[in-house]
């Protein structure tokens, strides 16, 4: 069955640094988001994207985070400057939506500390 | 944010019988809930949905309810199975993005 995959599954960065996260997402899948997770809280919604654009976005994906679908497969977040309170799992998930809606299959995270 | 709550952190149930999964939401606007399934390291699964529009929806062993009054949502599990052992999560779609409980932990005894 096809699957949402994310790299790496863990990484290490120093406070003040960037750090990019990819996905690749299921292959016919036109929408794709970004979720995260604070160890003991809920899954929080990032932002969503479609059509080469934002769709929509929380109040949590500020200005230091980014997205962006370089190629025709991948689909990456970057988070500019990395602070302590950014260390979290960090979810992808893509949906079809072309024929109605569908629901959203998520990878197996990547897990960010900031040191 | 508690727009979705799951109130029951954890849950025990023997091999064979039934696991009732709760939810409960506030904002009538959802128009789709789903539950998600989570293995330790790995991504939430997804199980099954329903429509708000519909009241119940079944996949094998799986079953959702949706009662749109009391604004509640339950995913019934029979007959429980060991590899039915995980976090189970609920879900409400809103404008694109899910907006997710704290999740129950289900733990089937053999």
């Amino acid at each position: 069955e096809p699957e949402v995959t994310q790299t790496p599954s863990h990484q290490v960065t120093q406070m003040g640094q960037e750090v990019i996260l990819r996905c690749v997402p299921i292959s016919n899948h036109l929408y794709f988001y970004w979720y995260r997770q604070i160890l003991g809280q809920k899954v929080e919604f990032l932002v969503s994207f479609y059509n080469n654009e934002i769709s929509e976005k929380s109040e949590i994906f500020d200005d230091q985070f980014s997205v962006e679908r370089p190629d025709g497969s991948n689909f990456t977040l970057k988070i500019r400057s990395t602070k302590l309170e950014d260390s979290a799992m960090y979810f992808c998930a893509s949906s079809e939506e072309d024929r109605g809606w569908q629901p959203q299959h998520f990878g197996d995270g990547t897990r960010l500390s900031i040191l | 944010d508690q727009q979705v709550k799951q109130n029951s952190p954890s849950l025990s149930v023997q091999e064979g019988r039934i696991s009732i999964l709760n939810c409960d939401y506030t904002n009538s606007m959802f128009d789709y809930f789903l539950w998600y399934k989570k293995y330790p390291a790995e991504g939430p699964t997804f199980l099954i949905s329903i429509s708000s529009i519909k009241d119940k929806n079944e996949d094998g062993r799986f079953t959702v309810f949706l009662n749109k009054s009391a604004k509640h949502l339950s995913l019934h599990i029979v007959p429980s199975q060991p590899g039915d052992s995980a976090v189970y999560f609920c879900a409400a779609r809103g404008n694109e993005k899910l907006t997710f409980g704290t999740g129950t932990r289900l733990t089937i005894i053999p």
